[in-house]
């Protein structure tokens, strides 16, 4: 069971640069997110999907990107890289279960940006 | 808004004592309550959910969490810790079943032998 794939798992980049952290899942899941966790401050959602071709932003969407053109991918896009975007990043999927289905984590992308 | 507060960053106790982590939450609905665990270098693991059915909530690995709205809290409890219970936990609510999950700055936890 594959579950929730990230990839790449660790990344440098230069300043203003950009790339795409890839995130897919087998779960058939409706909901999918990303998450960032820095130090002393959790997970802070930066985008979330309720399906495909449908995005909304989180708390912190500011210098990312997002689209959902498949139920299974949920594509990352850093537009240009900034030292503040060095983090860990998380993709998540769930359903819409009536028991309040909890998130499934992918094991994340460490991105420095240097 | 909603919140979530979770009251030490670094909880350490010896093997075999009682573990408590403390959480609080703010919502202006009945919240979705939800304790997880993260290994070093892994991913984000469910240990139990409150989705209002029992105030008294079991999970996985022995822990268990209670559900007080007079409180709001929903602190995470381990009769008797394990050296395999060192990690980070983070205590998060969510108003809706959409993936949206606002999280606590979270608790490391240390076993000592």
């Amino acid at each position: 069971n594959a579950g929730v794939t990230q990839t790449p798992k660790f990344q440098v980049l230069k300043t203003g640069q950009s790339m795409t952290l890839q995130c897919a899942q087998d779960m058939n899941h409706e909901y999918m997110s990303w998450y960032r966790q820095d130090p002393g401050m959790g997970l802070r959602l930066i985008h979330y999907s309720v399906g495909a071709g449908i995005t909304d932003q989180g708390e912190v969407p500011n210098g990312y990107n997002v689209s959902r053109s498949t139920t299974e991918d949920f594509p990352l896009r850093l537009l240009s890289a900034a030292p503040s975007q060095t983090s860990v990043y998380f993709c998540a999927s769930s359903s819409p279960g009536g028991d309040n289905s909890p998130l499934h984590f992918g094991n994340g992308t460490r991105l420095t940006v240097t | 808004a909603q919140s979530v507060t979770q009251l030490g960053s670094h909880v350490s106790v010896s093997e075999g004592a009682l573990v408590l982590l403390r959480c609080n939450y703010s919502s202006s609905v009945p919240p979705y309550l939800f304790w997880y665990v993260q290994y070093p270098n892994q991913g984000l693991q469910l240990l139990l959910k409150y989705t209002s059915a029992a105030t008294l909530v079991k999970g996985i690995n022995g822990f268990e969490a209670e559900f007080k709205k007079s409180e709001t809290s929903f602190h995470l409890t381990k009769p008797s810790a394990h050296m395999s219970d060192a990690a980070e936990y983070f205590c998060a609510v969510s108003e809706s079943n959409t993936g949206k999950l606002i999280f606590g700055q979270g608790t490391t936890l240390q076993v000592k032998p």
